[in-house]
């Protein structure tokens, strides 16, 4: 399968508990995100990258947030003493860099997903 | 800053009936506009897209859209529906000046089929 790539899948921690997400977007996509989704909302922008570099981040993106993008191929998304709050689905999408106008401009290619709960 | 809003969050048709989500977008400056579909179990994939040109986008399984800059809207319709179409559908938009590199969605229409 030559898709977005998430693991793990679910992951259910304990409040305090520090977790890690895997993200492997398609091979030749240099442009990779993260965005949450809770119950009944739509994907909430997270962070971007392109190649290594992490161009944006958003205010939702508390301290206790990090991603790292090393080698500009996978991604983790690290999340530091967790809050039942952060409990969320964490989606990862990869795409080509978007030229105006371009045929690709604009098509996220989305992984399945990390469900996080945390109790 | 951009925002997306879906009025339903939830539309039953029936088979073969006509359907038509909404979507009203808020933006300062251009955008472009996206529909993604995610089918029970799946990840999201796009649907359709307007980036320019012709206001009316269709996608390969009978869905258009229309772009219509004075109501800032991209209203999603199939003239028939079918079972398979039972998904959740969000509008998304996205700043010209970000080269599609940000893209805020709406919070989500669920469509379902009824036989």
């Amino acid at each position: 399968d030559t898709g977005v790539s998430q693991n793990p899948r679910h992951k259910i921690t304990k409040r305090g508990q520090n977790v890690t997400f895997r993200c492997d977007p398609i091979s030749e996509h240099n442009r990779l995100y993260w965005y949450r989704q809770t119950l009944g909302q739509g994907p909430e922008f997270l962070t971007y990258f392109q190649n290594e570099a992490q161009l944006e981040k958003s205010r939702l993106l508390s301290d206790r947030f990090s991603a790292e993008r090393p080698k500009g191929s996978f991604s983790t998304l690290e999340i530091q003493r967790t809050e039942q709050g952060d409990s969320a689905m964490y989606l990862c999408a990869s795409s080509f860099p978007g030229l105006a106008g371009g045929e690709n401009t604009g098509e996220l290619f989305f992984g399945e997903g990390s469900r996080l709960t945390v109790l | 800053a951009q925002s997306v809003t879906q009025l339903d969050s939830q539309v039953p048709v029936f088979e073969e009936a006509p359907v038509e989500l909404r979507c009203n977008y808020s933006s300062s400056v251009s955008v472009y506009l996206f529909w993604y579909v995610q089918y029970p179990n799946q990840g999201l994939q796009l649907l359709l897209k307007y980036l320019s040109g012709s206001t009316l986008v269709e996608s390969i399984n009978g869905f258009e859209a229309e772009f219509n800059k004075s109501q800032t809207s991209f209203h999603l319709r199939k003239p028939s529906v079918h079972i398979s179409d039972t998904a959740e559908y969000f509008c998304a938009v996205s700043p010209l000046w970000s080269s599609a590199s940000k893209i805020i969605f709406g919070s989500g229409t669920r469509l379902s089929i009824r036989p």
